[in-house]
């Protein structure tokens, strides 16, 4: 069964440093979605991105962050520099799309990111 | 704007037990509602879905009826299994723009089952 792929598994950096993280969605997916959750929180939307741009962004995605599709397969999430308070499990999703209503949207397993 | 509102845990059972996790939401038109399931070290896997009101989703023995006069979407289980246990998440689906999704998820419940 298809499903969605994400590497690392655990990513620890120090603040200020640039990280990527990877992904990759099913492939006959269109719409690509990253979301976080830091510990004891609720799951939070990041951004989607569809067509190669993107779609929706919430406040949290600010000019530190940026995603790219960069060769049809992958999906990245780049922090510029992080800090302290982006430590949390990132997660990245796709769905099939169709043009109305609600498409499921499919998770992967997610990446652990640690700034120290 | 709109929020998910999940009861918070853990919740601890033994086997055979009946479950209930409540769920209730605040939203603007008609979302769709949504049981999201995290087994450790798992990603999130949809569970349950209903897409208007006193619709019923069902999935392997799991159900919660979508309210909309109660705005709640409660998650039901007559008799839980050690294998339940996982995290669950009540989500909605907020539709943007262009007719695709976000989801906008609740706290999250760690159910824990015993023999």
């Amino acid at each position: 069964e298809p499903e969605v792929t994400q590497t690392p598994s655990h990513q620890v950096t120090q603040m200020g440093q640039e990280v990527i993280l990877h992904c990759v969605p099913i492939s006959n997916h269109l719409y690509f979605y990253w979301y976080r959750q830091i510990l004891g929180q609720k799951v939070e939307f990041l951004v989607s991105f569809y067509n190669n741009e993107i779609s929706e962004k919430s406040e949290i995605f600010d000019d530190q962050f940026s995603v790219e599709r960069p060769d049809g397969s992958n999906f990245t999430l780049k922090i510029r520099s992080t800090k302290l308070e982006d430590s949390a499990m990132y997660f990245c999703a796709s769905s099939p799309g169709t043009p109305r209503g609600y498409n499921e949207q499919f998770f992967g397993p997610g990446t652990r990111l640690t700034v120290l | 704007g709109n929020s998910v509102t999940q009861m918070e845990g853990p919740v601890t059972l033994s086997e055979e037990a009946f479950l209930t996790i409540n769920c209730t939401y605040t939203a603007t038109g008609y979302p769709s509602l949504f049981w999201y399931v995290q087994y450790p070290g798992e990603g999130l896997q949809l569970l349950l879905k209903a897409t208007k009101a006193d619709d019923k989703g069902s999935n392997k023995g799991f159900e919660a009826t979508y309210r909309k006069e109660t705005t709640s979407f409660h998650l039901e289980k007559g008799s839980v299994q050690v294998s339940d246990s996982a995290v669950y998440f009540c989500a909605l689906s907020d539709l943007l723009s262009g007719g695709y999704n976000k989801l906008i998820f609740g706290a999250g419940t760690r159910l824990a089952v015993h023999p």
